[in-house]
C-alpha cells in the first residue's frame, strides 16, 4: 500500500534525447508527488513536484505527467544533457499526522546521458 | 543557499557499539526527518520530528533508534547497539512548513555508516 514502483532501474539516453521515467502507486492517500535528483555523494534534491489534481507540470526541460485514474506518473527530461546524469527518485507524500508528512520513495532510476 | 549539514560524512563502528549521527537543519525549519538508504536500494523513511517530539516513525525505527534535538540547532540520530544491517547512508532532512504544497524537504549530503 505504501509502495511506489519505479521503472526502469537504469536508463541510457543519447544527448539531446528524451528521458522518460515511470512510477505507479497504490495508496490513494498520497496527495503530492515530488521527483528528486541525486548525484553521487550527495543527498536527494527536489527537482519538480505535482499535485494529483493537475495532469501535467512543466519546469524548463522537466515535465511531470500525472494520470490519477491509472495511479501513474512520469518524468520526462527533454533535450537530455550529460549533466542530467544522476539517479532520479519518484516519491509520494501523505499526511502522517501531527503536522508531519511522510515521503515514500521509489527505488530510483540511474540515468546516464551519453554524448 | 542554506543547506542541511550532516557530520560525520563517514562513520565506521564495531557491531554492538553506539553511534550518534549529527545534523544541523536549515535554521528556520521546524520539521525534521531521518531517512536511510542501503547501498543500491531506495531511500527509506525512518522518523519525523516536530515540536520536540516524534510525529511519525516507520517499522525500521525500533527501540535501538532514538532522536533528539539537544539544542536549538542540532538534530541527532542515535543507534544504541549497531548491527551489521544498520550499514547504510543516513540522510537528515528538514522543512519549514506543515502545509503540503510547501513541504519541501531539503536533504543533507548524508552520513555513511559502516558497521564491522
Amino acid at each position: 500500500q505504501q509502495q511506489v514502483k519505479q521503472s526502469p532501474q537504469s536508463l541510457i539516453v543519447q544527448k539531446g534525447g528524451i528521458s522518460i521515467i515511470n512510477c505507479a502507486y497504490e495508496n490513494t492517500a498520497f496527495d503530492y508527488f515530488p521527483w528528486y535528483q541525486q548525484f553521487p555523494g550527495k543527498g536527494p534534491a527536489l527537482l519538480i513536484a505535482i499535485r494529483p489534481d493537475v495532469s501535467e507540470k512543466k519546469e524548463g526541460r522537466f515535465t511531470i505527467s500525472f494520470n490519477k485514474s491509472a495511479k501513474q506518473f512520469s518524468l520526462h527530461i527533454m533535450d537530455s544533457q550529460p549533466g542530467d546524469s544522476a539517479t532520479y527518485f519518484c516519491a509520494a507524500i501523505n499526511y502522517s499526522g501531527a503536522g508531519s508528512y511522510q515521503l515514500t520513495f521509489g527505488k530510483g532510476t540511474k540515468l546516464s546521458v551519453i554524448p | 543557499e542554506p543547506e542541511v549539514t550532516q557530520t560525520p560524512s563517514h562513520q565506521v563502528t564495531q557491531m554492538g557499539q553506539e553511534v550518534i549521527l549529527r545534523c544541523v537543519p536549515i535554521s528556520n525549519h521546524l520539521y525534521f526527518y531521518w531517512y536511510r538508504q542501503i547501498l543500491g536500494q531506495k531511500v527509506e523513511f525512518l522518523v519525523s520530528f516536530y515540536n520536540n517530539e516524534i510525529s511519525e516513525k516507520s517499522e525500521i525505527f525500533d527501540d535501538q533508534f532514538s532522536v533528539e534535538r539537544p539544542d536549538g540547532s542540532n538534530f541527532t540520530l542515535k543507534i544504541r547497539s549497531t548491527k551489521l544491517e544498520d550499514s547504510a547512508m543516513y540522510f537528515c532532512a528538514s522543512s519549514d512548513s506543515g502545509f503540503l504544497a510547501k513541504n519541501i524537504q531539503y536533504f543533507g549530503a548524508g552520513t555513511r555508516l559502516s558497521v564491522l
